[in-house]
């Protein structure tokens, strides 16, 4: 299946950590793209990364992907209690493919 | 742009009853989705539109379920009779592609509950 699995289901921190989730998935992509979802709320795009790029940044957020493994991750530097939510990896198999949403990681920032 | 917008924000109805679920999407997008949003399933992609056409209707649960898009800027979730197992969050998301180069913008959601 396309459909990408993160890694681990659920994550609890203290503020100011880092904070590492892993997306895996099986076929082969076009790109690979992060989305938060706060408590209530609909999923906000992060960041995309393309099948030819290895690591993008955006702010404290740095996604890498491999596509030899198949996998990616998203890290999430010096977190603070406004990132607690829960975060989506989802891929595209082909550039006019519809977009396909794993289970999501549940991120838990502790004061 | 006030971004995607869906309503109502929450609905409460009876099993059999007729639910209609709304959207507008983000001006200038041609790419319109519905997903469901369950604890067991997760995100599921029920349709998608082009140019207000519908292009993928197989994540469309059953015959109960339908949706349209009469224009750019509007579109409808139906379900005709509503079950309880159709309680979840439906969002609507618009883009400028499928997947190939924008990420999606999504709505707040209307959480269904149908008892």
């Amino acid at each position: 299946s396309q459909q990408g699995e993160e890694d681990p289901q659920a994550l609890s921190i203290q503020e100011g950590e880092n904070a590492t989730m892993n997306c895996s998935y099986k076929t082969s992509i076009n790109n690979l793209q992060w989305y938060r979802q706060n408590s209530g709320r609909g999923l906000v795009h992060l960041i995309l990364i393309r099948s030819n790029e290895r690591e993008k940044h955006s702010g404290r957020l740095r996604v890498t992907l491999d596509t030899s493994k198949k996998s990616s991750s998203l890290l999430i530097t010096a977190s603070r209690a406004a990132d607690t939510a829960s975060y989506f990896c989802a891929t595209a198999g082909s550039r006019d493919d519809k977009i396909i949403f794993g289970k999501g990681t549940r991120l838990h920032i502790l004061p | 742009d006030a971004g995607v917008i869906q309503s109502p924000r929450h609905e409460v109805t009876e099993m059999g009853q007729e639910v209609t679920l709304r959207c507008k999407p983000i001006s200038g997008h041609d790419y319109l989705f519905w997903y469901r949003q369950t604890m067991m399933r997760g995100l599921e992609l029920l349709i998608y539109f082009n140019n207000n056409v519908p292009i993928d209707d197989s994540g469309m649960p059953e015959d109960r379920f339908s949706a349209k898009m009469p224009n750019a800027s509007f579109s409808t979730l139906k379900i005709q009779p509503s079950e309880p197992r159709d309680s979840a969050v439906y969002f609507c998301a618009s883009s400028s592609s499928t997947g190939g180069n924008y990420g999606y913008t999504f709505g707040s959601g209307t959480r269904l509950t149908v008892v």
